[in-house]
């Protein structure tokens, strides 16, 4: 067990439709990044914040948004659905920023929400 | 732009040893990182390498030549257990991973 948490584990919706997924950080940890892992495409980041402010945007479309809240919990919203956005998308949680050394900079990642829309 | 490579597929027995290597293009590059996934799980940390050399912890061992952008993890030992994918991913100043597509181990008796 990471620390990590997410809701919910599976998520079964129609295209067109809109889903919040939700992470809990690992407690003291400050940063929380997205991934989406699909079969063809591999681990591919999304967005990383920071103590609440966005810091690094990846490979997130335009339909996709999340945000960190004062209690460091994340949510990444998805709307607009698509057949191709049927995933798993995991969080990640670490300590901080590289600066420490890598124990403070290790991921650790939640259990993930499979996303299948229909 | 940024890229991994690593093999997609090694196939073993049971006390063997593999050796999964990654070569890497990117900017920014601070450390080589390795994670394993079993299927459905989340990904899980098993070493990371900032600087040149061998990092040993337990039967896993990993490598790192930055100036060759080059690294490997080294499994010892091997149990079926350890059949999942494994991804090296490279650890940018401050921001996320970036992950290579994974190699399946497949570890047989």
């Amino acid at each position: 067990d990471s620390g990590v948490t997410q809701t919910p584990k599976h998520l079964i919706t129609a295209t067109g439709q809109r889903v919040t997924l939700r992470c809990s950080p690992r407690s003291g940890d400050l940063s929380v990044y997205w991934y989406q892992q699909s079969l063809d495409q591999g681990l591919q980041f999304l967005i990383q914040y920071y103590n609440g402010e966005e810091r690094a945007k990846g490979n997130i479309l335009e339909r996709f948004s999340a945000q960190q809240f004062p209690d460091l919990h994340s949510e990444l919203n998805l709307s607009s659905l698509e057949l191709g956005d049927s995933a798993l998308y995991f969080c990640a949680s670490s300590a901080r920023l590289a600066g420490g050394g890598p124990k403070e900079e290790t991921q650790y990642f939640g259990p993930g929400t499979r996303l299948l829309v229909l | 732009g940024q890229s991994l490579e690593q093999p997609s597929e090694v196939t073993a027995v049971e006390g063997a040893i593999v050796q999964i290597n990654c070569t890497y293009q990117t900017s920014g590059f601070y450390g080589l990182s390795w994670y394993q996934q079993h299927d459905g799980g989340a990904p899980t940390f098993l070493s990371y390498n900032a600087l040149d050399g061998l990092e040993e912890t337990g039967r896993f061992s990993s490598f790192l030549s930055r100036s060759d952008s080059y690294g490997y993890l080294l499994l010892q030992e091997l149990q079926m257990k350890d059949s999942a994918s494994y991804f090296c991913a490279v650890n940018q100043a401050g921001t996320a991973l970036i992950f290579g597509k994974g190699t399946t181990l497949s570890v047989s008796s």
